[in-house]
């Protein structure tokens, strides 16, 4: 099936440093998310992005769909303790034909060090 | 307040039990998915309904069912045929105007076989 490499799997930063995380794919997307969750908890939407090329902020967040539509990034600036948790990109391939599933990465786990 | 709620938080069963997961959602969504996520993986697709009273197997089906009586519900059965049980459980649900993407999840239900 359809698979989304999430890189990295892990990151250790200092509190203020800046973060950044992508997906990729080899095939093409309609649709890109970022979610964060936290332990025992579910994924939280943080940024939904439906156009090639689109930069789109939440807060401290921002994200992007690449030109190329097989990849994503999301930055986050000024880290602080509580963007600790898990990071999933996910995406709606072009290939499903009108499905409503998503396809997700492993996730990109965030510790911030106070 | 308009969400997901999956009852309950934390579920123990002894082996050879059937056990029923609840998901009940009020944001008027006509897509329900349950994933099931497994310590350090991404999610993974066990069914999804678009539409009450229809329903289709995802990537791991396999000794799961469910049902689709009513829109705001979308209850799932870890039979006994399901070899590795043990997981956290994630309900989500997503409009038909979404076109698959922003999917919004429930807190989660951590099943616990033994």
């Amino acid at each position: 099936g359809q698979q989304l490499n999430q890189s990295p799997q892990s990151m250790f930063i200092q509190e203020g440093e800046d973060v950044s995380m992508n997906c990729t794919s080899s095939s093409i997307f309609n649709t890109w998310l970022w979610y964060k969750q936290d332990p025992g908890e579910g994924p939280v939407l943080l940024i939904a992005l439906y156009k090639a090329g689109e930069l789109t902020s939440n807060g401290r967040l921002t994200a992007q769909f690449g030109i190329t539509r097989k990849d994503s990034f999301l930055n986050i600036s000024a880290s602080i303790p509580s963007d600790v948790g898990i990071y999933f990109c996910a995406g709606h391939p072009l290939t499903q034909g009108g499905s409503e599933k998503l396809v997700f990465g492993k996730g990109t786990k965030l510790t911030v060090n106070p | 307040d308009g969400g997901i709620t999956q009852s309950p938080k934390y579920l123990f069963r002894k082996e050879g039990q059937n056990v029923t997961l609840s998901c009940e959602q009020n944001l008027n969504h006509d897509a329900m998915y349950w994933y099931r996520q497994d310590p350090g993986q991404g999610l993974r697709l066990i069914y999804y309904s678009q539409i009450v009273n229809d329903f289709q197997k995802g990537d791991i089906a396999e000794g799961y069912s469910v049902s689709r009586e009513k829109k705001e519900s979308f209850p799932l059965t870890v039979t006994s045929a399901q070899k590795n049980p043990t997981a956290f459980y994630l309900c989500a649900s997503s409009s038909a105007a979404s076109g698959g993407g922003e999917q919004y999840f429930g807190p989660g239900t951590r099943l616990t076989v033994t």
